[in-house]
């Protein structure tokens, strides 16, 4: 089974400080991506990388960075929190090739900013 | 405007019963995946569809690239079906477009 680990669960950060999330996958997958997910509201994608030491902006980077240091491990980064970044962040990771593209998701990581 | 539409946001079955969820895309989709966001708030996955259909157990997806949407049907709803199903789309190459979810609540 494959298994996605976030941490932290929850945070609660202030506007202008900087915020680091992070995930670890032992899928051995290529491909790790970030989403945030708004009350009521489907995912949307942040960035995502499809090998160490590069990422790739999705949908909506504007606000944040990531950081791949290897295939393991890929983090979010916050460098001046805002109130608007209230949300669950969740990172997935999958492989290519047809059925390995299905996304295995973190258990998410709930992030308040005041 | 969205690029995957949900319908219905919400629902509500009596348990034994049959429903189906549906998405429409404005967007090229190539392929289609399903999830459940269960209470908790995990997100599991149920299918990755290329066009065509798949079935597991109660449950049965389908996917028609030509007229732009996918169907998720619910067999014999059971309690712990309830939660909220998104579907996710992807048209250009590493991006999936999410809908707004089906909030399913399943009643005794």
């Amino acid at each position: 089974e494959a298994a996605v680990t976030q941490s932290p669960r929850s945070k609660v950060a202030v506007t202008g400080g900087k915020v680091t999330l992070s995930c670890h996958q032992t899928n051995n997958h290529d491909y790790m991506y970030w989403y945030r997910q708004d009350t009521g509201h489907g995912l949307r994608l942040i960035h995502y990388s499809y090998v160490a030491d590069s990422t790739e902006k999705g949908d909506i980077p504007d606000g944040y960075k990531a950081s791949r240091p290897s295939q393991e491990n890929f983090s979010l980064i916050l460098e001046l929190a805002s109130l608007s970044q209230t949300a669950v962040y969740f990172c997935a990771s999958s492989d290519r090739g047809g059925d390995a593209e299905t996304l295995y998701f973190g258990s998410g990581t709930r992030l308040t900013v005041l | 405007g969205d690029k995957v539409k949900q319908s219905p946001s919400a629902l509500s079955l009596q348990e034994g019963t049959n429903s189906a969820l549906r998405c429409n895309f404005s967007i090229a989709a190539t392929t289609v995946q399903w999830f459940l966001q269960n209470p908790r708030g995990s997100l599991i996955n149920l299918f990755y569809l290329v066009p065509g259909t798949k079935e597991n157990g109660r449950l049965k997806s389908a996917f028609d690239s030509k007229e732009s949407y996918s169907t998720l049907h619910i067999r014999d709803a059971q309690l712990e079906d309830s939660g909220t199903y998104f579907c996710a789309a992807e048209a250009n190459y590493n991006v999936l477009y999410f809908g707004s979810g089906t909030k399913l609540t399943v009643e005794p």
